[in-house]
Protein backbone atom coordinates (compact mmCIF):
# COMPACT_ATOMS: atom_id res chain seq x y z
CA UNK A 1 0.00 0.00 0.00
CA UNK A 2 1.48 3.42 -0.96
CA UNK A 3 2.44 5.28 2.01
CA UNK A 4 3.67 9.13 2.95
CA UNK A 5 7.32 9.30 3.40
CA UNK A 6 9.57 11.76 5.68
CA UNK A 7 12.96 12.08 6.01
CA UNK A 8 14.86 12.46 7.99
CA UNK A 9 13.37 10.36 11.20
CA UNK A 10 15.14 13.10 13.47
CA UNK A 11 16.86 16.02 13.44
CA UNK A 12 18.97 17.82 15.97
CA UNK A 13 19.62 21.51 15.33
CA UNK A 14 21.66 24.50 16.81
CA UNK A 15 18.98 27.65 17.47
CA UNK A 16 19.42 29.79 14.12
CA UNK A 17 20.11 26.83 11.94
CA UNK A 18 18.45 26.49 8.52
CA UNK A 19 16.34 23.31 8.88
CA UNK A 20 14.89 21.40 5.69
CA UNK A 21 12.30 18.87 6.35
CA UNK A 22 11.41 16.39 3.42
CA UNK A 23 8.03 14.36 2.46
CA UNK A 24 7.26 11.97 -0.70
CA UNK A 25 3.75 11.80 -0.63
CA UNK A 26 1.95 9.22 -2.23
CA UNK A 27 2.11 9.42 -5.89
CA UNK A 28 -1.25 10.12 -7.32
CA UNK A 29 -2.18 13.28 -4.56
CA UNK A 30 -2.16 16.57 -5.53
CA UNK A 31 -2.94 17.96 -2.10
CA UNK A 32 0.00 18.28 0.47
CA UNK A 33 -0.07 19.46 3.89
CA UNK A 34 2.86 20.28 6.91
CA UNK A 35 1.11 19.86 10.41
CA UNK A 36 2.99 20.00 13.82
CA UNK A 37 3.08 18.40 17.09
CA UNK A 38 4.54 20.07 19.70
CA UNK A 39 5.32 17.35 23.06
CA UNK A 40 1.81 16.66 24.36
CA UNK A 41 -0.06 19.37 22.73
CA UNK A 42 -2.45 18.75 19.98
CA UNK A 43 -2.00 18.42 16.31
CA UNK A 44 -1.61 21.72 14.68
CA UNK A 45 -1.94 22.64 11.05
CA UNK A 46 0.61 24.97 9.46
CA UNK A 47 0.28 24.97 5.52
CA UNK A 48 -1.73 23.50 2.67
CA UNK A 49 -0.11 22.87 -0.94
CA UNK A 50 -2.22 22.60 -4.19
CA UNK A 51 -1.08 23.57 -7.66
CA UNK A 52 2.17 24.87 -6.54
CA UNK A 53 1.02 27.02 -4.35
CA UNK A 54 0.52 27.73 -0.64
CA UNK A 55 -3.70 27.32 -0.66
CA UNK A 56 -3.75 28.27 3.08
CA UNK A 57 -2.02 29.06 5.87
CA UNK A 58 -2.32 29.00 9.75
CA UNK A 59 -0.97 32.11 12.09
CA UNK A 60 2.16 29.60 12.78
CA UNK A 61 3.26 29.51 9.44
CA UNK A 62 5.23 33.01 9.73
CA UNK A 63 8.09 34.01 7.22
CA UNK A 64 10.26 31.41 8.97
CA UNK A 65 8.71 28.97 6.98
CA UNK A 66 8.65 28.01 3.30
CA UNK A 67 7.51 25.10 1.78
CA UNK A 68 8.72 24.17 -1.77
CA UNK A 69 7.79 21.43 -4.30
CA UNK A 70 10.80 20.76 -5.97
CA UNK A 71 10.41 18.14 -7.95
CA UNK A 72 7.83 15.90 -8.85
CA UNK A 73 7.90 13.74 -5.85
CA UNK A 74 9.18 15.86 -3.09
CA UNK A 75 7.53 18.41 -0.74
CA UNK A 76 9.81 20.14 1.83
CA UNK A 77 9.29 22.83 4.34
CA UNK A 78 12.22 24.73 5.53
CA UNK A 79 12.19 26.48 8.43
CA UNK A 80 14.96 29.57 8.24
CA UNK A 81 16.55 30.54 11.74
CA UNK A 82 14.98 27.67 14.06
CA UNK A 83 13.73 28.88 17.71
CA UNK A 84 13.96 26.59 20.42
CA UNK A 85 9.89 26.47 20.49
CA UNK A 86 9.72 24.84 16.78
CA UNK A 87 10.91 22.01 18.42
CA UNK A 88 8.04 19.38 17.78
CA UNK A 89 6.93 16.96 15.64
CA UNK A 90 6.42 17.18 11.62
CA UNK A 91 3.96 15.82 9.89
CA UNK A 92 3.64 16.00 6.58
CA UNK A 93 0.22 14.44 4.66
CA UNK A 94 -1.48 14.18 1.46
CA UNK A 95 -4.77 13.73 -0.07
CA UNK A 96 -6.27 12.95 -3.47
CA UNK A 97 -8.58 15.71 -5.36
CA UNK A 98 -11.81 15.07 -4.75
CA UNK A 99 -11.65 13.20 -1.16
CA UNK A 100 -11.00 14.91 2.35
CA UNK A 101 -9.64 11.90 4.29
CA UNK A 102 -5.47 12.77 4.28
CA UNK A 103 -2.96 10.65 4.76
CA UNK A 104 0.02 11.30 7.28
CA UNK A 105 3.79 9.94 7.05
CA UNK A 106 5.31 8.83 9.97
CA UNK A 107 6.97 12.34 11.17
CA UNK A 108 10.53 13.98 12.08
CA UNK A 109 11.37 15.05 15.33
CA UNK A 110 13.08 18.18 15.20
CA UNK A 111 14.85 19.20 18.58
CA UNK A 112 16.33 22.68 18.36
CA UNK A 113 19.02 23.37 20.95
CA UNK B 1 -10.89 31.01 15.52
CA UNK B 2 -11.77 27.33 14.44
CA UNK B 3 -12.48 24.67 17.63
CA UNK B 4 -12.42 21.63 18.48
CA UNK B 5 -13.28 19.65 21.39
CA UNK B 6 -12.99 16.44 22.44
CA UNK B 7 -13.74 15.22 25.94
CA UNK B 8 -13.32 13.06 27.61
CA UNK B 9 -9.94 13.56 27.55
CA UNK B 10 -8.75 10.74 28.90
CA UNK B 11 -10.42 7.26 29.63
CA UNK B 12 -9.57 3.88 31.41
CA UNK B 13 -11.59 0.93 30.38
CA UNK B 14 -11.58 -2.59 30.77
CA UNK B 15 -11.44 -5.50 27.93
CA UNK B 16 -14.59 -5.91 26.51
CA UNK B 17 -16.04 -2.42 27.43
CA UNK B 18 -17.83 -0.41 25.32
CA UNK B 19 -16.77 3.90 24.77
CA UNK B 20 -17.93 6.55 23.51
CA UNK B 21 -15.42 9.39 22.32
CA UNK B 22 -17.10 12.86 21.72
CA UNK B 23 -16.15 15.43 19.77
CA UNK B 24 -18.01 19.31 19.00
CA UNK B 25 -16.85 21.73 16.80
CA UNK B 26 -16.90 25.24 15.83
CA UNK B 27 -15.49 25.83 12.67
CA UNK B 28 -16.09 28.13 9.34
CA UNK B 29 -17.65 26.40 6.27
CA UNK B 30 -17.10 23.02 7.71
CA UNK B 31 -16.54 20.78 5.16
CA UNK B 32 -15.78 17.47 7.09
CA UNK B 33 -15.31 16.13 10.39
CA UNK B 34 -12.26 13.02 10.34
CA UNK B 35 -11.41 10.48 13.13
CA UNK B 36 -7.56 9.28 13.27
CA UNK B 37 -5.87 7.02 15.70
CA UNK B 38 -2.35 7.75 17.10
CA UNK B 39 -0.66 5.32 18.92
CA UNK B 40 3.28 5.87 18.42
CA UNK B 41 3.82 8.72 15.76
CA UNK B 42 1.41 9.30 13.09
CA UNK B 43 -2.21 9.95 12.85
CA UNK B 44 -3.98 6.82 10.93
CA UNK B 45 -7.16 7.54 9.36
CA UNK B 46 -10.07 6.09 10.78
CA UNK B 47 -13.59 7.53 9.40
CA UNK B 48 -14.59 10.58 7.12
CA UNK B 49 -17.76 11.84 8.02
CA UNK B 50 -19.90 14.58 5.89
CA UNK B 51 -22.90 14.39 6.01
CA UNK B 52 -25.25 13.81 9.69
CA UNK B 53 -27.23 11.11 10.70
CA UNK B 54 -25.08 8.75 8.34
CA UNK B 55 -23.32 6.13 10.30
CA UNK B 56 -19.52 4.56 9.28
CA UNK B 57 -18.77 1.49 11.04
CA UNK B 58 -15.58 -0.47 10.46
CA UNK B 59 -15.49 -3.65 12.52
CA UNK B 60 -15.98 -2.56 16.48
CA UNK B 61 -15.49 0.87 15.19
CA UNK B 62 -18.36 3.02 14.59
CA UNK B 63 -19.29 7.42 14.23
CA UNK B 64 -21.57 9.41 13.64
CA UNK B 65 -21.90 13.05 12.58
CA UNK B 66 -24.44 15.66 13.83
CA UNK B 67 -24.41 18.57 12.40
CA UNK B 68 -26.91 20.06 14.08
CA UNK B 69 -25.29 19.90 17.26
CA UNK B 70 -22.15 20.59 15.64
CA UNK B 71 -20.63 17.20 17.03
CA UNK B 72 -19.64 13.33 16.58
CA UNK B 73 -19.51 10.49 18.72
CA UNK B 74 -16.88 7.55 18.40
CA UNK B 75 -18.15 4.03 19.58
CA UNK B 76 -15.30 1.39 20.12
CA UNK B 77 -17.36 -1.72 21.16
CA UNK B 78 -15.67 -4.94 22.89
CA UNK B 79 -12.70 -2.39 23.92
CA UNK B 80 -9.10 -4.81 22.91
CA UNK B 81 -5.95 -3.70 24.71
CA UNK B 82 -4.81 -3.02 20.76
CA UNK B 83 -7.59 -0.41 20.82
CA UNK B 84 -5.23 2.12 23.37
CA UNK B 85 -3.97 5.10 21.82
CA UNK B 86 -5.26 8.41 21.44
CA UNK B 87 -8.18 9.40 19.08
CA UNK B 88 -8.44 12.57 16.92
CA UNK B 89 -11.06 14.63 16.03
CA UNK B 90 -10.13 16.96 12.77
CA UNK B 91 -12.82 18.88 11.30
CA UNK B 92 -12.03 20.73 7.99
CA UNK B 93 -12.87 24.18 7.28
CA UNK B 94 -11.74 27.20 5.39
CA UNK B 95 -10.29 26.58 2.23
CA UNK B 96 -8.22 24.05 3.13
CA UNK B 97 -7.56 24.59 7.06
CA UNK B 98 -8.43 21.08 9.37
CA UNK B 99 -7.87 22.01 13.27
CA UNK B 100 -7.42 19.10 15.51
CA UNK B 101 -8.60 18.63 18.92
CA UNK B 102 -6.47 17.96 21.46
CA UNK B 103 -7.51 14.26 21.47
CA UNK B 104 -8.92 11.77 23.99
CA UNK B 105 -6.42 9.09 25.40
CA UNK B 106 -7.47 5.79 26.04
CA UNK B 107 -5.99 3.08 27.70
CA UNK B 108 -7.41 -0.38 27.57
CA UNK B 109 -6.77 -2.43 30.75
CA UNK B 110 -7.19 -6.57 30.45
Amino acid sequence: EPEVTQTPSHQVTQMGQEVILRCVPISNHLYFYWYRQILGQKVEFLVSFYNNEISEKSEIFDDQFSVERPDGSNFTLKIRSTKLEDSAMYFCASRVLLQETQYFGPGTRLLVL
Amino acid sequence: EDKVVQSPLSLVVHEGDTVTLNCSYEVTNFRSLLWYKQEKKAPTFLFMLTSSGIEKKSGRLSSILDKKELSSILNITATQTGDSAIYLCAVGGGYQKVTFGTGTKLQVIP
